[in-house]
């Protein structure tokens, strides 16, 4: 069975502060890992993913995650948020590219 | 190019209404998904279709709810009859393989149908 744990629902940084969104995931074989980004009133947009190639992954607007089997997490970081990053990720997992589990989300605000 | 476009974007019907809802997925994509999104559960997905055959309904949650899609650009979510614990945010979402024939993964979603059920 596969699932998703984001921990934190509502995560606040100031503009110019590092952002970690931490995701933690269940997978019975190796599995892909996806974060996507949600703008208020619109659907889904792809940052990254992991598709076992290299576990250090980077997406667009300067996201990046690094896959740890070890501890079955797959964080998002971006050294310096910008106001324009404030929306909802979310984490998702998927081992056939064909049913994709999303964790709960995480809401980011960036304080001026 | 267009994206994957859902009609209608905002849906207010009263309970026990019959509401559809539409998608049309974006061109050559041969996967469509259908989620719903609330604050209590999140995403889930519902049904997904490969060349237009649906593949897996479990998230389907009740009779209440149908899924058809009659070609490849065109899909329908029906709730008959509505009730207001079906008031949420419905996705469509579409995907395909990549250039090397391979998936690649990415789903490209609709901006989504936000349904209230009075």
């Amino acid at each position: 069975a596969q699932s998703v744990t984001q921990l934190g629902s509502h995560v606040s940084v100031s503009e110019g502060a590092l952002v970690l969104l931490r995701c933690n995931y269940s997978s019975s074989v190796p599995p892909y890992l996806f974060w996507y980004v949600q703008y208020p009133n619109q659907g889904l947009q792809l940052l990254l993913k992991y598709t076992s190639a290299a576990t250090l992954v980077k997406g667009i607007n300067g996201f990046e995650a690094e896959f740890k089997k070890s501890e079955t997490s797959f964080h998002l970081t971006k050294p310096s948020a910008h106001m324009s990053d404030a929306a909802e990720y979310f984490c998702a997992v998927s081992e056939d590219f064909n049913k994709f589990y999303f964790g709960s989300g995480t809401k980011l605000n960036v304080k001026p | 190019d267009a994206g994957v476009i859902q009609s209608p974007r905002h849906e207010v019907t009263e309970m026990g209404q019959e509401v559809t809802l539409r998608c049309k997925p974006i061109s050559g994509h041969d996967y469509l998904f259908w989620y719903r999104q609330t604050m209590m559960r999140g995403l889930e997905l519902l049904i997904y279709f490969n060349n237009n055959v649906p593949i897996d309904d479990s998230g389907m949650p009740e009779d209440r709810f149908s899924a058809k899609m009659p070609n490849a650009s065109f899909s329908t979510l029906k709730i008959q009859p509505s009730e207001p614990r079906d008031s949420a945010v419905y996705f469509c979402a579409s995907s395909s393989r990549g250039s090397g024939g391979v998936y690649t993964g990415e789903l490209f979603f609709g901006e989504g149908s936000r349904l209230t059920v009075l």
